[in-house]
């Protein structure tokens, strides 16, 4: 399948542990900030979003905070399980228009 | 993969030689990008479009064009191909007013 990348930021975490994944974005006058999984051999997925007048954002086993203070994003999985092994990116929207800018990403490997 | 094909899917070809790849979706979306995807950049946009024939320069666009003749269809070309220009290259689409991008499952193109 496709390479994601050789030299990613690694996270190992034993199966059903919590992971922390972080992510430093560059604009703060960015609105929008997006969480994509891309696992080997496929394209990016949307996991969950949050814009920028919020702190914290909940989903399913996941949960985004934003602090815009030291511009810092970070992804928190609860039970982490193996299908959850992949690379993740972080990806802000400066204008809110087209041009995303997204992370190099962090891979996670989940130990059974 | 919210109902984006690339083809090919993967490719191999020479310095010099045109390529032209080619991404459809049947969400018919406005909004469908071209990324390429390389070990420690993420993903970088090359170019986008907002509609049929309108379409836009991304961060990455020298050595690429693009064509959008039909709502369903985007495509990327290399009039002359590099081996700066081996990658995986991602199409996505979105929906006006959403940042969320669904992308493709990829094409894996190496020149040689």
């Amino acid at each position: 399948g496709e390479s994601v990348g050789l030299h990613l930021p690694t996270l190992s975490v034993q199966e059903g542990d919590n992971s922390i994944i972080n992510c430093a974005y560059s604009n703060s006058a960015s609105d929008y900030f997006i969480w994509y999984k891309q696992e080997s051999g496929k394209g990016p997925q949307f996991i969950i979003d949050i814009r920028s007048n919020m702190d914290k954002r909940q989903g399913q086993r996941v949960t985004v905070l934003l602090n815009k203070t030291v511009k810092h994003l970070s992804l928190q999985i609860a039970a982490t399980q193996p299908g959850d092994s992949a690379v993740y990116f972080c990806a802000e929207n400066p204008t809110g228009g087209f041009k995303t800018i997204f992370g190099a990403g962090t891979r996670l490997f989940v130990k059974a | 993969d919210a109902g984006i094909t690339q083809s090919p899917r993967h490719k191999v070809t020479e310095t010099g030689t045109p390529v032209t790849l080619r991404c459809h979706q049947t969400e018919n979306h406005r909004y469908m990008y071209w990324y390429r995807q390389d070990p420690g950049h993420g993903l970088r946009l090359i170019h986008y479009s907002y509609g049929v024939k309108d379409t836009d320069k991304g961060e990455v666009s020298d050595g690429y064009s693009v064509s959008r003749s039909k709502t369903e269809d985007f495509l990327l070309t290399l009039e002359s191909a590099t081996s700066s220009q081996t990658s995986v290259y991602f199409c996505a689409i979105s929906i006006p007013g959403e940042y969320e991008q669904y992308f493709g499952p990829g094409t894996r193109l190496t020149v040689t």
